[in-house]
Formats: structure tokens, C-alpha cells, sequence
């Protein structure tokens, strides 16, 4: 089993839609989550750290079920630029040994 | 402003060959990071770094060695190439590795084996 399984869709979405992605990680001591972003043949980037109480930016918002060990990021009124696919990243292991582990990934095509 | 730094960005071997990516950071972190990225499969993790002289394996590291002599370089090698290993590599860096530590990435290396 993979340590943090995303659906990788695609999800295609009219501009305007709110949308939601979950993913879900096996290891219990994990201790930090994030969502980054991928555009086409470019490097990953942070677009969001997920707390526990669960946060918000914008039209993005993330959360966190340490119980059910999820995490979702909500996607609201969909631009065209939200096309991109969205990885889930966990960190694993104590402070001096974690490491980032990601998700396969999900594909998001908002269409006009 | 440089950030992570990935050389070469294309690369292509013959089977057999050996070649070390290198990547460099200039935000002095202590945790650096080599992934492959493949279709379908996401980033994996080949080995990471949690300081200078340090290094461990990730969920994929056979047939690649790491070094990181320098706190600002993590070296990944290839000392004898497969197909297998062509892929698009990344290298990241994170302040630490927890407490909601944003890591950095290159611009990753293209790498085919044939």
C-alpha cells in the first residue's frame, strides 16, 4: 500500500465550480501536510501547508482528520489557472529524520 | 535569487554510463532531497539528506549513490545506467523536515537512458 494515495482523476470542472480533492496517508506518526502545485513539465510548489484546525487562502481550503487520516483541499469558484495537477505531500519520521513523501497526484482541467 | 539549482536540465546516456546530477541551494538548509518522477507514479523518494555528511535512503533507492559533502550540494549518481532510470529527476531542499517546512525544487533534469 502506498504511503499517501491520491485519485488521480482527471477532474474536469467548468470555471466557476468548486471542487475537492482527498488523500489519504497510512502512517499514523506522520507530522506534517501540505498540498503543493505542479503546472505541465515544471517543479512542484507549496500552495499550501494543512493544519490541524484547518485553514483557508482565498478560494483554497484545506483540511485535516488526523482520525480518519485524510486530508482534503477544497477548490472554490475555478479559474482556468487552477488547471494544474495537485500532489499531497507528508512528512514522516521525527524532527531530525523526516522526510517528504508524496502522493501520485491529482489532475485538475478547469474548461471555459 | 537562486534558489535550487539543478545541472545539467537534459541529459541522455547510453546503458552502462555513469553521470552525477548535481543540485545546489543557496538558502542554507539543512534537509535536501533527490526524487524521480515518472507518469502515473508521482514523486518518489530515491534518498534524502538531513545534514551536511548525512544522508539515507528513500522508497527507491537502488541503483543510485547520494553525497553531501557540502551542506549546500546533494550529489546524486548513476554508476551504471538502465533504461529503467530514465525519468525526470528533482531535487529539494526544506529549512527542516517537519514542522510545516515549505521545501523548494529545482527545475528538475530529464534524463533518458537508452
Amino acid at each position: 500500500r502506498k504511503e499517501v494515495e491520491q485519485d488521480p482523476g482527471p477532474f474536469n470542472v467548468p470555471e466557476g465550480a468548486t471542487v475537492a480533492f482527498n488523500c489519504t496517508y497510512s502512517n499514523s506518526a506522520s507530522q506534517s501536510f501540505f498540498w503543493y502545485r505542479q503546472d505541465c513539465r515544471k517543479e512542484p510548489k507549496l500552495l499550501m501547508s494543512v493544519y490541524s484546525s484547518g485553514n483557508e487562502d482565498g478560494r483554497f481550503t484545506a483540511q485535516l482528520n488526523r482520525a480518519s487520516q485524510y486530508i482534503s483541499l477544497l477548490i472554490r469558484d475555478s479559474k482556468l489557472s487552477d488547471s494544474a495537477t495537485y500532489l499531497c505531500v507528508v512528512t514522516i519520521g521525527s524532527s531530525n529524520t523526516g522526510k517528504l513523501i508524496f502522493g501520485q497526484g491529482t489532475t485538475l482541467q478547469v474548461k471555459p | 535569487n537562486a534558489g535550487v539549482t539543478q545541472t545539467p536540465k537534459f541529459r541522455v546516456l547510453k546503458t552502462g554510463q555513469s553521470m552525477t546530477l548535481l543540485c545546489a541551494q543557496d538558502m542554507n538548509h539543512e534537509y535536501m532531497y533527490w526524487y524521480r518522477q515518472d507518469p502515473g507514479m508521482g514523486l518518489r523518494l530515491i534518498h534524502y539528506s538531513v545534514g551536511e555528511g548525512t544522508t539515507a535512503k528513500g522508497e527507491v533507492p537502488d541503483g543510485y549513490n547520494v553525497s553531501r559533502l557540502k551542506k549546500q550540494n546533494f550529489l546524486l549518481g548513476l554508476e551504471s545506467a538502465a533504461p529503467s532510470q530514465t525519468s525526470v529527476y528533482f531535487c529539494a531542499s526544506s529549512y527542516s523536515g517537519t514542522v510545516n517546512t515549505e521545501a523548494f525544487f529545482g527545475q528538475g533534469t530529464r534524463l533518458t537512458v537508452v
